[in-house]
């Protein structure tokens, strides 16, 4: 069955330094992956999308890459900041699917 | 402007009985979406409507739960004798539904958090 994991359920890192949470998949070949970021009783909302053709993608402090190959891609957040934590998800999609498919999250802490 | 609005935002209910939880997409989205998030999991699909089209209901769990959408607009999403494994938060986005699910921006509501005694 498709599965999806992220690396972990908390990641704790000092402000500052460069977080990198993982999404890693399984029994899937999705054309398009998304990340989200969840904060404590609010709804996730979008940050960025990348394609199967793209390596790379970047906004600001965020970076995506995504390997088809290895079935993974990776989220770094540059310069953390305590207002950075929150939960993310990563979500996958296939090109004429409309079934989005979530992990479970990771959730990161920026300590001062 | 105003986002995705979701009622009620808390609803305790005892096993058996009917609940329906309402979402106000964004004014001028044609999709819609409901996910449902149980402790510790990521979003559940559950339901897609786009415009007039027949909705995709593939993810609904269950023929105990249904969810409709009146005018292109509102959707409620009803869940007949809830049982205990129905508790979680049950959250709706909307998109423009201009590129398709797989590359539109989805603006999520807050959430109604469900628990069925």
């Amino acid at each position: 069955s498709q599965k999806i994991e992220q690396n972990s359920e908390a990641l704790n890192i000092q402000e500052g330094k460069t977080a990198t949470l993982t999404c890693n998949y399984t029994n899937y070949s999705p054309a398009y992956l998304q990340w989200y970021r969840q904060d404590p009783g609010r709804g996730p909302v979008f940050l960025l999308l990348i394609r199967e053709n793209e390596k790379e993608k970047r906004k600001e402090r965020l970076k995506v890459t995504f390997d088809t190959t290895l079935k993974q891609s990776l989220f770094h957040i540059t310069a953390s900041q305590p207002a950075d934590s929150a939960t993310y998800l990563c979500a996958l999609l296939r090109s004429s699917a409309s079934k989005i498919i979530f992990g479970s999250g990771t959730r990161l802490s920026i300590r001062p | 402007g105003a986002g995705v609005s979701q009622s009620p935002s808390n609803k305790v209910t005892e096993k058996g009985k009917d609940v329906e939880l309402r979402c106000d997409p964004i004014s001028g989205h044609t999709a819609l979406y409901w996910y449902r998030q149980s402790l510790g999991q990521g979003l559940e699909f559950l339901i897609y409507f786009q415009g007039n089209s027949a909705p995709d209901k593939s993810g609904l769990p269950s023929d105990r739960f249904s969810a409709e959408r009146t005018g292109g607009s509102v959707s409620t999403l009803t869940i007949q004798r809830t049982q205990q494994e129905d508790s979680a938060v049950y959250l709706c986005a909307s998109s423009w539904g201009t590129s398709g699910p797989s590359t539109d921006t989805q603006y999520f509501g807050p959430g109604t958090r469900l628990t069925v005694l």
